[in-house]
């Protein structure tokens, strides 16, 4: 299952809204997940079963979406939300990451 | 809090075979969770290489099968990536991950990541 992220990047001030999309190439159901990707370091997870907030995570991140489409938004963009951001299908096998969208400062 | 933390060598000559461990401490690979490699070329996405459950089961990416081995080690509470023919292509940050329960046949996530370890494949 191919995943297509969009914007492959974005310019975004502090204090913005920030939507990344995600686009399964068939239906997923609601099994996925985005992580943040800062630079030199290991993803994190931020949202699973699509819309389900990783324990620890700023609510200010949220996840929507099921079937093909699926949306991360960020409510109020903070410096350290800075990153690199993508989608992973856990539908079926192999598991498949989007290409990343990367959210840089304006 | 489960840690994950990869180790082996940075440099392997191309045809040569990459050899990778991960160490798992703070929780049990005799977990009911998946054990997963992800690799990130330099500047580019993440691929999944494949995972492991305790009692031996893998699944792997059809893209790397033919040349991927992954296998666990109870008794040291760790587990271990084998890719053959390498070629400079597989130059990349590998990682390990916990997956989700084997109860989920679909769905879960990846929560705990091992930090990376650099590969250069090169002569």
């Amino acid at each position: 299952i191919q995943l297509t992220q969009s914007p492959s990047s974005l310019s975004a001030s502090v204090g913005d809204r920030v939507t990344i999309t995600c686009r399964a190439s068939q239906g997923i159901s609601s099994y996925l997940a985005w992580y943040q990707q800062k630079p030199g370091k290991a993803p994190k997870l931020l949202i699973y079963a699509a819309s389900t907030l990783q324990s620890g995570v700023p609510s200010r991140f949220s996840g929507s979406g099921s079937g093909t489409d699926f949306t991360l938004t960020i409510s109020s963009l903070q410096p350290e939300d800075f990153a690199t951001y993508y989608c992973q299908q856990l539908n079926s096998y192999p598991r498949t990451f989007g290409q990343g969208t990367k959210v840089e400062i304006k | 809090q489960v840690q994950l933390q990869e180790s082996g060598p940075g440099l392997v000559k191309p045809s040569g075979t990459l050899s990778l461990t991960c160490a798992v401490s703070g929780g049990s690979i005799s977990s009911s969770n998946w054990w997963s490699w992800v690799r990130q070329p330099p500047g580019k996405g993440l691929e999944w290489i494949g995972e492991i459950y305790h009692s031996g089961s893998t699944n792997y990416n059809p893209s790397l099968k033919s040349r991927v081995t992954i296998s666990v080690d109870k008794s040291k509470n760790q587990f271990s990536l084998k890719l053959s023919s390498v070629t400079a292509a597989d130059t990349a940050v590998y990682y390990c991950a916990r997956g989700p329960p084997t109860t989920m046949v679909r769905g879960g996530s990846f929560d705990y990541w091992g930090q990376g370890t650099l590969v250069t494949v090169s002569s």
